[in-house]
């Protein structure tokens, strides 16, 4: 079954500081990787994606992530954080091999950025 | 400009009543999808639709009622079955036909509330 995990409810930062989100999964084969970010009362923006190729990945808003086959992560890095990036961050996968695309969901982490 | 727009914003439903919840896109995006958001718990698949009149059942379908007369255009009914409707609800859209690592677009969601 596929499954993500991201084991941290909140993370804490100040500004100006570097900043990772993680991102753990689980697939039976080769996976499709996303970052969306969410703002209070609103819907999910999509940040980036992994597809193949590159294991660094450049996204929105200065955002990147960096895949690992090996240890099955992919977390979200920026290397300045900014107030304004504080908000809910949702990792998803979908498995290559699934034909009803559907994605699944982490259960959220929420970046608070300190001024 | 192309989006998903959720029609109310906020909804409040009394006992034993149905509720519809209406999603439109302009994107002509093929693939369209229905999340619901509760608190720590991430995103969960209601129901999806890859082509016009056909759908399946996500993950928590039960209570819950979809129809895709038209490509742009996908409404969620909660009805009186869905004994727990308090929650966030999100819709999403996805061009298919692409390799399938497109990312879904989500529109701001409506509030869905008990009286």
């Amino acid at each position: 079954a596929q499954s993500v995990a991201q084991p941290e409810d909140q993370v804490n930062v100040a500004e100006g500081n570097p900043l990772t989100v993680k991102c753990t999964y689980s697939v039976s084969g080769n996976p499709y990787l996303f970052w969306y970010v969410q703002y209070p009362n609103r819907g999910l923006q999509f940040l980036l994606k992994y597809i193949t190729g590159d294991n660094l990945v450049k996204g929105s808003y200065g955002f990147e992530a960096e895949f690992n086959k090996s240890q099955t992560s992919f977390h979200l890095k920026k290397p300045s954080a900014l107030v304004s990036d504080s908000a809910l961050y949702f990792c998803a996968v979908r498995d290559r091999a699934d034909s009803s695309y559907k994605l699944i969901f982490g259960s959220g982490t929420r970046l608070l950025v300190r001024p | 400009d192309g989006g998903i727009t959720q029609s109310p914003k906020y909804l409040f439903r009394k006992e034993g009543q149905n509720v519809t919840l209406s999603c439109e896109q302009n994107l002509n995006h093929d693939a369209m999808y229905w999340y619901r958001q509760d608190p720590g718990q991430g995103l969960r698949l209601i129901y999806y639709s890859q082509i016009v009149n056909d759908f399946q059942k996500g993950d928590i379908a039960e209570g819950y009622s979809v129809s895709r007369e038209k490509k742009e255009s996908f409404p969620l009914t909660v009805t009186s079955a869905q004994k727990n409707p308090t929650a966030f609800y999100l819709c999403a859209s996805r061009l298919a036909g692409t390799g399938g690592h497109q990312p879904q677009h989500f529109g701001d969601g409506t509030r869905l509330s008990i009286l």
